[in-house]
């Protein structure tokens, strides 16, 4: 099982500010194969990123993803309101899906 | 647009299985390239996978899980299943059915609770 590890547990931070959420892999994850989720309390997730950087239909340009093997980012450039939520990674290989523990941005 | 909807009990008993269906609307169950899944969330918890399949009826399930779940296709009713037998108290959590692009769920239902309790 490659198992997906989320840092920081939960990021405190105003609106305006720079978040950067890592996630790393227990093996090597194909960068076509490395998505991003969102999601907010009593919603399901929202897909922001597939293929490591690319962004889902209606994702804002803030939103950006990066990274490659193990080691994996999740960059919001500048946090509007309701970008405070968790946040997921989530990979496929070897015909088997795994999410990693999430990542929750509180307003600071 | 498409849309997923989960249906099915909210409370199972212990030892008993737990059976839910997603039904799909906006688009056909049947289209080439697709998977179908399921994933779980435990209250205050993460996200679990818990089996996907293609639409041709093949099937991947969790390792954790494999023993206890089938999924299955009913392309005439364009909807999925979901069974997972000997439920306990951890199977308590909110169901989501997901249409997969290969890896990553695109697209999502609302999600159901299903609660595991005498």
């Amino acid at each position: 099982e490659n198992v997906l590890t989320q840092s920081p547990g939960t990021l405190s931070l105003s609106p305006g500010e720079r978040a950067t959420l890592s996630c790393r892999a227990s093996q090597s994850v194909s960068s076509s194969y490395l998505a991003w989720y969102q999601q907010k309390p009593g919603q399901a997730p929202r897909l922001l990123i597939s293929g490591t950087s690319n962004r889902a239909t209606g994702i804002p340009d803030r939103f950006s993803g990066s990274g490659s093997g193990t080691d994996f980012t999740l960059t919001i450039s500048r946090l509007e309101p309701e970008d405070f939520a968790v946040y997921y990674c989530q990979q496929y290989g070897a015909s088997q899906w795994t999410f990693g523990q999430g990542t929750k941005v509180e307003i600071k | 647009q498409l849309q997923l909807q989960e249906s099915g009990p909210g409370l199972v008993k212990p030892s008993d299985t737990l059976s839910l269906t997603c039904t799909v609307s906006g688009g056909s169950i049947s289209t080439y390239s697709y998977f179908w899944g399921w994933i779980r969330q435990p209250p205050g918890k993460g996200l679990e996978w818990i089996g996907s399949m293609y639409h041709s009826g093949n099937t991947y399930y969790n390792p954790s899980l494999k023993s206890r779940v089938t999924m299955s296709l009913d392309t005439s009713k364009n909807q999925f299943s979901l069974t997972l037998t000997s439920v306990t108290a951890a199977d308590t959590a909110v169901y989501f059915c997901a249409r997969q692009w290969v890896a990553a769920m695109v697209t999502w239902g609302q999600g159901a609770l299903v609660t595991v309790s005498s």
